[in-house]
């Protein structure tokens, strides 16, 4: 069993237009996370909730609106599209409290956009 | 200013030998973690090694050491036995005020691709 998961694997989609990516973790973790990596290989936070509030927002265009349905699930929204919004998006969850707090990640989605 | 910094962008090693990557880091905060994550070409984020900063000794996991000079706030990882599976980006991390409280994002480097040579 994954233990995040996210879908999908690849978007490809033209500019201006709406998409969304879905991520599930199954290790009862309460903290959950969207990043950003960009061609360059940069990993940039984009968001983190914590028991579905969300608790880091980074500055991020407002195109961008992630949802937590409930602590195991975090998606991600992208309004109208742009080219510079091609990237890897992961996912990744922790539990706080822990001794390390490590990040799980899950596969990644990659997104172009043309 | 960069929290993480890894100054290596790329590095070459010899199979069979051992390679150190070095980072870097800064926070006023007394208590961190640091963590070193390996990316292969496939792309996944593969969890390595964590280093506590009230930790006394250095970190290990198998052929994976985490040379940590706190004084020096770097946190140097060691490879030791390279293996042609070794060749992949890696980077280094931090979370701050992990014995604080409150929820701190964990902060990555610029990342170091090593090579391995056969």
């Amino acid at each position: 069993d994954t233990a995040v998961s996210q879908t999908p694997k690849y978007l490809v989609t033209q500019m201006g237009n709406d998409k969304s990516i879905k991520c599930e973790q199954n290790l009862g973790h309460d903290t959950m996370y969207w990043y950003k990596q960009d061609s360059k290989k940069f990993l940039k936070i984009m968001f983190s909730y914590n028991n579905k509030e969300l608790i880091i927002n980074e500055t991020v265009p407002n195109r961008f609106s992630p949802k937590s349905p409930d602590k195991a699930h975090l998606n991600l929204h992208i309004n109208s599209l742009e080219l510079g919004d091609s990237a890897v998006y992961f996912c990744a969850s922790s539990q706080e409290g822990t001794n390390t707090g490590e990040l799980f990640f899950g596969e990644g989605s990659r997104l172009t956009v043309l | 200013a960069q929290k993480i910094t890894q100054t290596q962008p790329g590095m070459f090693v010899q199979e069979k030998e051992a390679v150190t990557l070095d980072c870097t880091y800064d926070t006023s905060d007394p208590s961190y973690g640091l963590f070193w994550y390996k990316q292969p070409s496939s792309g996944e984020m593969i969890f390595l090694i964590y280093q506590g900063s009230y930790d006394q000794q250095n970190a290990t996991e198998g052929r994976y050491s985490l040379n940590f000079q706190k004084a020096r706030k770097s946190a140097n990882l060691v490879i030791s036995a390279s293996q042609l599976g070794d060749s992949a980006m890696y980077f280094c991390a931090m979370r701050e005020g992990i014995y604080s409280g409150g929820y701190q994002k964990v902060t990555f480097g610029t990342g170091t691709k090593l090579q391995v040579i056969p």
